[in-house]
């Protein structure tokens, strides 16, 4: 199947830092999403971006589908961005489809 | 519009035991996966439904196991619980435009089991 990785596996940053997260990915995908786990476990929605450029405030992503890679940019990093971000893709089959995640990046903003 | 929801929270069990989580998707979204999240294992897809039938299933043994009601609500039963069945599962609900594309996946706040 296919594989998803991401990088830094782990990322400490000093509030107002800028930062870039990494995912590729081994074979063509049809979705690509973003996520931010919170302390409580939920996965909160970020960017459905299988492809091309989305800004949302101080987060931005970007998907180069036929190079097999997505960043997640994050600029004047706050405490309230600490938590982990995951990756996931999705290839749609016949047999139904589902999201493939990355292990995840844990990310720590501090004060 | 409301989000996923799942109930209960959080659940503790006893080994050999069986038990039955719940997840009611965004309204309108006929497409409900399940997820299982462990520190070991990362996030593993479990199961997806679409109009009441499962159309792809993930590698878990045949103790995990699901359905989906007309209204779209889903549920997923394990038996005969193992300590290692311990995780967060998590559910994510989609609308499907024509049946088969997936749109983008929103999650539930997901049950806690514990098995002791």
């Amino acid at each position: 199947g296919i594989q998803v990785e991401q990088s830094p596996p782990d990322l400490i940053l000093q509030e107002g830092a800028n930062s870039t997260l990494r995912c590729n990915f081994s074979d063509s995908v049809n979705n690509l999403q973003w996520f931010h786990q919170n302390p409580w476990g939920q996965l909160i929605n970020l960017f459905y971006i299988p492809s091309g450029t989305k800004q949302n405030g101080r987060l931005s992503a970007t998907t180069v589908a036929t190079e097999r890679y997505s960043l997640l940019y994050i600029s004047s990093s706050q405490t309230t961005d600490s938590g982990v971000y995951f990756c996931a893709v999705e290839q749609i089959k016949a047999a139904g489809n589902k999201l493939t995640f990355g292990g995840g990046t844990r990310v720590l903003v501090k004060p | 519009k409301a989000g996923v929801t799942q109930t209960p929270r959080y659940l503790i069990k006893t080994r050999g035991q069986q038990v039955t989580l719940s997840c009611s998707p965004i309204s309108g979204h006929r497409s409900v996966s399940w997820y299982q999240q462990t520190p070991g294992q990362g996030l593993q897809f479990l199961f997806e439904y679409f109009s009441e039938t499962q159309r792809n299933k993930g590698n878990f043994p045949g103790r995990f196991s699901g359905r989906q009601f007309s209204n779209s609500r889903s549920e997923m039963n394990v038996s005969t619980l193992e300590l290692g069945d311990s995780a967060l599962y998590l559910c994510a609900s989609s609308f499907h435009r024509d049946g088969t594309v997936m749109g983008e996946q929103f999650f539930g706040p997901g049950t806690r089991l514990t098995v002791l």
